[in-house]
């Protein structure tokens, strides 16, 4: 069936470091793909999203390119923050179905 | 409302209680999703209404969990005779429509434990 498959967690950087959080996945069709977070203590926000192959998502600093060669949506950020840390969920939708299948979430830590 | 509304946001219960949470979405949206997240897991899909229909249930994982969204609006997400497996962090969400085009906007969650 279809999935998201994202690297373990947590990861933890130094403010300013580069980020890369990797997620491929498993699908029949061509899903939109999104970036969700989790804040401490706070819900689910969409960070960002691409809907069809080689679009490249942004927001905030972050950014991903959704890659149908690789089956790939990997999240990078330049410059990361402390106020990046949260927990960073890849996931996948249907244009034609309303369920979201999600990666099991990387936790990010950044240090001062 | 400005926001998807979830109530309570802490639910404590015995093993073999029934169960009801709540969901108030953002005013205008047809559509209106549950899911469920375990600790250090992503969310898992249960159910998706457009409108006051269910139009997939294929999340719920056996028959005492029951979904109602009466009037297309509140919906409230029913477990009868709970077990310590269902302890989680139950999500609602819902988007103008059901495309891959609309953005889900999630609330902050009911966290039930089965004690």
């Amino acid at each position: 069936g279809d999935s998201v498959t994202q690297m373990e967690g947590p990861v933890t950087l130094s403010e300013e470091a580069f980020l890369t959080i990797n997620c491929t996945y498993t699908a029949t069709g061509y899903p939109s793909l999104f970036w969700y977070v989790q804040y401490p203590g706070e819900g689910l926000q969409l960070l960002l999203k691409a809907t069809k192959a080689d679009d490249k998502g942004s927001n905030k600093g972050f950014e991903a390119t959704y890659r149908k060669e690789t089956t790939s949506f990997h999240l990078e950020k330049g410059s990361v923050q402390v106020s990046d840390s949260a927990v960073y969920f890849c996931a996948l939708l249907y244009n034609q179905g309303g369920k979201l299948i999600f990666g099991q979430g990387t936790e990010l830590s950044v240090k001062p | 409302g400005a926001g998807v509304s979830q109530t309570p946001s802490n639910k404590v219960t015995e093993k073999g209680k029934y169960v009801e949470l709540r969901c108030d979405p953002i005013s205008g949206h047809t559509a209106l999703y549950w899911y469920r997240q375990s600790l250090g897991q992503g969310p898992e899909f249960l159910i998706y209404f457009q409108g006051t229909g269910a139009a997939d249930d294929s999340g719920l994982p056996n028959d005492r969990f029951f979904a109602v969204r009466p009037e297309g609006s509140v919906s409230t997400l029913k477990i009868q005779r709970t077990e310590r497996g269902d302890s989680a962090v139950y999500l609602c969400a819902s988007s103008l429509g059901h495309s891959g085009a609309n953005v889900l906007t999630f609330g902050a969650g009911s966290r039930l434990t089965v004690l």
